[in-house]
Protein backbone atom coordinates (compact mmCIF):
# COMPACT_ATOMS: atom_id res chain seq x y z
CA UNK A 1 0.00 0.00 0.00
CA UNK A 2 0.97 3.55 -0.70
CA UNK A 3 1.28 6.27 1.95
CA UNK A 4 2.77 9.63 2.68
CA UNK A 5 3.77 11.36 5.96
CA UNK A 6 4.19 15.04 6.39
CA UNK A 7 5.83 15.33 9.90
CA UNK A 8 5.40 18.95 9.99
CA UNK A 9 1.57 20.00 10.44
CA UNK A 10 2.65 23.70 10.76
CA UNK A 11 5.32 25.94 9.51
CA UNK A 12 5.90 29.46 10.54
CA UNK A 13 8.67 31.53 8.30
CA UNK A 14 9.17 35.19 7.65
CA UNK A 15 8.46 37.05 3.83
CA UNK A 16 11.97 36.64 2.78
CA UNK A 17 13.21 33.32 4.49
CA UNK A 18 13.50 30.08 2.98
CA UNK A 19 11.07 27.46 2.83
CA UNK A 20 11.95 23.84 3.37
CA UNK A 21 8.32 20.93 3.55
CA UNK A 22 9.13 17.54 4.05
CA UNK A 23 7.66 14.75 2.37
CA UNK A 24 8.55 10.94 3.08
CA UNK A 25 6.50 8.20 1.15
CA UNK A 26 6.14 4.64 0.87
CA UNK A 27 5.48 2.81 -2.17
CA UNK A 28 6.85 -0.31 -3.34
CA UNK A 29 8.12 0.92 -7.08
CA UNK A 30 9.03 3.70 -8.30
CA UNK A 31 6.39 6.59 -7.35
CA UNK A 32 5.28 9.25 -8.96
CA UNK A 33 5.41 12.35 -6.42
CA UNK A 34 2.93 15.58 -6.28
CA UNK A 35 2.79 18.63 -4.56
CA UNK A 36 -0.33 21.01 -4.72
CA UNK A 37 -0.96 23.75 -3.21
CA UNK A 38 -4.98 24.79 -1.26
CA UNK A 39 -5.53 28.07 -0.60
CA UNK A 40 -8.68 28.25 2.15
CA UNK A 41 -12.18 27.04 0.56
CA UNK A 42 -10.07 26.60 -2.85
CA UNK A 43 -8.92 23.19 -4.54
CA UNK A 44 -5.72 21.74 -5.56
CA UNK A 45 -3.12 23.71 -7.38
CA UNK A 46 -0.55 21.72 -8.66
CA UNK A 47 2.64 23.43 -7.51
CA UNK A 48 5.56 20.43 -9.18
CA UNK A 49 5.51 16.48 -10.34
CA UNK A 50 8.09 13.80 -10.47
CA UNK A 51 7.61 10.83 -12.79
CA UNK A 52 11.23 10.14 -13.89
CA UNK A 53 14.42 11.35 -14.71
CA UNK A 54 16.06 14.56 -12.90
CA UNK A 55 15.47 14.14 -9.18
CA UNK A 56 15.56 18.07 -9.00
CA UNK A 57 12.10 18.89 -10.30
CA UNK A 58 11.24 22.82 -10.89
CA UNK A 59 7.91 23.89 -10.65
CA UNK A 60 5.64 27.13 -10.54
CA UNK A 61 5.82 30.04 -8.12
CA UNK A 62 9.43 29.53 -7.61
CA UNK A 63 8.96 26.10 -5.81
CA UNK A 64 11.38 22.99 -6.46
CA UNK A 65 11.80 19.57 -5.11
CA UNK A 66 14.03 16.98 -4.57
CA UNK A 67 13.61 13.18 -4.97
CA UNK A 68 15.78 11.10 -2.34
CA UNK A 69 15.28 7.44 -3.58
CA UNK A 70 17.55 6.19 -0.58
CA UNK A 71 15.45 8.56 1.69
CA UNK A 72 11.86 7.77 0.21
CA UNK A 73 11.49 11.47 0.39
CA UNK A 74 10.50 14.32 -1.77
CA UNK A 75 10.83 17.54 0.18
CA UNK A 76 9.87 20.89 -1.57
CA UNK A 77 11.18 24.29 -1.30
CA UNK A 78 11.74 27.92 -1.85
CA UNK A 79 14.33 30.37 -1.68
CA UNK A 80 12.59 33.00 -0.23
CA UNK A 81 8.62 33.07 0.37
CA UNK A 82 5.81 35.61 -0.15
CA UNK A 83 3.20 36.40 1.71
CA UNK A 84 0.78 35.15 -0.74
CA UNK A 85 2.64 31.47 0.03
CA UNK A 86 0.64 31.33 3.08
CA UNK A 87 -1.55 27.94 2.48
CA UNK A 88 -1.80 24.26 2.67
CA UNK A 89 0.50 22.15 0.86
CA UNK A 90 -0.30 18.76 0.17
CA UNK A 91 2.16 15.55 -0.66
CA UNK A 92 0.97 13.03 -2.74
CA UNK A 93 2.11 9.53 -3.91
CA UNK A 94 0.76 7.89 -6.97
CA UNK A 95 1.01 4.93 -9.20
CA UNK A 96 0.45 2.53 -12.38
CA UNK A 97 -3.28 3.02 -11.28
CA UNK A 98 -3.32 6.70 -10.79
CA UNK A 99 -4.81 6.75 -7.66
CA UNK A 100 -3.08 9.53 -5.33
CA UNK A 101 -2.53 8.92 -1.49
CA UNK A 102 -2.38 12.58 0.35
CA UNK A 103 -0.41 13.33 2.84
CA UNK A 104 -1.77 15.06 6.08
CA UNK A 105 -0.56 18.44 4.81
CA UNK A 106 1.16 21.17 5.72
CA UNK A 107 -0.14 24.54 7.01
CA UNK A 108 2.30 27.50 5.93
CA UNK A 109 1.70 31.09 7.85
CA UNK A 110 3.82 33.76 6.73
CA UNK A 111 4.55 36.34 8.92
CA UNK A 112 6.08 39.88 7.73
CA UNK B 1 -2.30 25.13 -18.09
CA UNK B 2 -4.96 22.60 -17.59
CA UNK B 3 -8.28 23.74 -16.34
CA UNK B 4 -11.38 21.40 -14.56
CA UNK B 5 -14.65 23.47 -13.66
CA UNK B 6 -16.71 22.51 -11.01
CA UNK B 7 -20.40 23.51 -10.11
CA UNK B 8 -22.36 24.38 -8.01
CA UNK B 9 -19.23 26.22 -5.62
CA UNK B 10 -21.66 25.90 -2.33
CA UNK B 11 -24.76 24.76 -1.95
CA UNK B 12 -27.39 24.59 1.17
CA UNK B 13 -30.45 22.30 1.26
CA UNK B 14 -32.75 19.90 3.27
CA UNK B 15 -32.06 16.93 4.35
CA UNK B 16 -33.76 14.27 2.18
CA UNK B 17 -32.56 15.92 -1.01
CA UNK B 18 -30.19 14.87 -3.77
CA UNK B 19 -27.76 16.90 -4.60
CA UNK B 20 -25.57 16.82 -7.86
CA UNK B 21 -22.41 18.31 -8.70
CA UNK B 22 -20.70 18.65 -11.49
CA UNK B 23 -17.19 18.23 -13.01
CA UNK B 24 -15.92 19.22 -16.22
CA UNK B 25 -12.32 19.13 -17.94
CA UNK B 26 -12.51 22.14 -20.27
CA UNK B 27 -9.68 22.07 -22.16
CA UNK B 28 -8.05 18.48 -22.32
CA UNK B 29 -10.22 15.08 -22.59
CA UNK B 30 -10.51 13.48 -18.80
CA UNK B 31 -10.33 9.99 -19.43
CA UNK B 32 -10.37 9.33 -15.62
CA UNK B 33 -11.76 11.42 -12.55
CA UNK B 34 -11.46 11.18 -9.10
CA UNK B 35 -13.98 12.01 -6.63
CA UNK B 36 -12.72 13.41 -3.01
CA UNK B 37 -14.33 14.44 0.30
CA UNK B 38 -12.24 16.64 2.40
CA UNK B 39 -13.23 17.40 6.31
CA UNK B 40 -12.49 20.43 8.15
CA UNK B 41 -8.73 21.04 8.55
CA UNK B 42 -7.56 17.47 7.07
CA UNK B 43 -6.55 16.05 3.95
CA UNK B 44 -8.14 14.86 0.77
CA UNK B 45 -10.02 11.19 1.10
CA UNK B 46 -10.46 9.43 -2.64
CA UNK B 47 -14.50 8.44 -2.88
CA UNK B 48 -14.46 6.38 -5.89
CA UNK B 49 -12.91 7.00 -9.77
CA UNK B 50 -14.74 6.97 -12.75
CA UNK B 51 -13.53 6.05 -16.38
CA UNK B 52 -15.27 7.64 -18.99
CA UNK B 53 -18.12 4.80 -20.18
CA UNK B 54 -17.96 2.95 -17.27
CA UNK B 55 -19.06 2.32 -13.95
CA UNK B 56 -16.98 4.00 -11.19
CA UNK B 57 -14.84 2.12 -8.73
CA UNK B 58 -15.84 3.33 -5.33
CA UNK B 59 -13.27 2.99 -2.41
CA UNK B 60 -13.82 1.03 0.70
CA UNK B 61 -16.31 2.44 2.90
CA UNK B 62 -18.32 4.45 0.65
CA UNK B 63 -21.28 4.06 -0.29
CA UNK B 64 -22.05 3.43 -3.97
CA UNK B 65 -26.10 4.31 -3.52
CA UNK B 66 -25.42 7.11 -1.74
CA UNK B 67 -23.08 8.88 -3.85
CA UNK B 68 -23.53 8.36 -7.60
CA UNK B 69 -20.95 8.91 -10.09
CA UNK B 70 -21.50 9.25 -13.66
CA UNK B 71 -18.62 9.62 -16.25
CA UNK B 72 -20.77 10.16 -19.42
CA UNK B 73 -18.22 12.10 -21.59
CA UNK B 74 -14.74 12.75 -22.29
CA UNK B 75 -15.38 16.59 -20.62
CA UNK B 76 -18.05 15.70 -17.64
CA UNK B 77 -18.33 13.49 -14.65
CA UNK B 78 -20.92 13.89 -11.76
CA UNK B 79 -21.73 13.02 -8.27
CA UNK B 80 -25.13 12.96 -7.43
CA UNK B 81 -25.50 12.25 -3.28
CA UNK B 82 -28.84 11.41 -3.03
CA UNK B 83 -31.04 11.56 -0.08
CA UNK B 84 -28.28 13.64 1.70
CA UNK B 85 -28.36 13.62 5.52
CA UNK B 86 -26.26 16.26 7.93
CA UNK B 87 -23.51 13.81 8.17
CA UNK B 88 -22.92 14.32 4.26
CA UNK B 89 -22.66 18.02 4.33
CA UNK B 90 -18.19 18.72 3.74
CA UNK B 91 -16.17 19.48 0.89
CA UNK B 92 -15.85 17.84 -2.20
CA UNK B 93 -13.38 17.95 -5.17
CA UNK B 94 -12.98 16.70 -8.45
CA UNK B 95 -10.38 15.87 -9.94
CA UNK B 96 -9.37 14.84 -13.89
CA UNK B 97 -6.48 13.21 -15.70
CA UNK B 98 -5.78 12.34 -18.89
CA UNK B 99 -5.10 9.04 -20.74
CA UNK B 100 -1.72 9.24 -20.39
CA UNK B 101 0.74 8.36 -17.34
CA UNK B 102 3.26 11.53 -17.20
CA UNK B 103 -0.06 13.58 -17.17
CA UNK B 104 -1.19 14.20 -13.47
CA UNK B 105 -4.25 15.12 -12.02
CA UNK B 106 -5.85 18.52 -12.22
CA UNK B 107 -8.30 19.72 -9.59
CA UNK B 108 -11.60 21.44 -9.68
CA UNK B 109 -12.27 24.43 -6.93
CA UNK B 110 -14.16 22.07 -4.63
CA UNK B 111 -17.89 22.23 -3.53
CA UNK B 112 -19.57 23.36 -0.12
CA UNK B 113 -22.40 21.02 0.42
CA UNK B 114 -24.45 21.64 3.70
CA UNK B 115 -27.41 19.89 4.45
CA UNK B 116 -29.83 21.07 6.72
Amino acid sequence: AQSVTQPDIHITVSEGASLELRCNYSYGATPYLFWYVQSPGQGLQLLLKYFSGDTLVQGIKGFEAEFKRSQSSFNLRKPSVHWSDAAEYFCAVGGYDYKLSFGAGTTVTVRA
Amino acid sequence: GAVVSQHPSWVICKSGTSVKIECRSLDFQATTMFWYRQFPKQSLMLMATSNEGSKATYEQGVEKDKFLINHASLTLSTLTVTSAHPEDSSFYICSAKGEMASQPQHFGDGTRLSIL
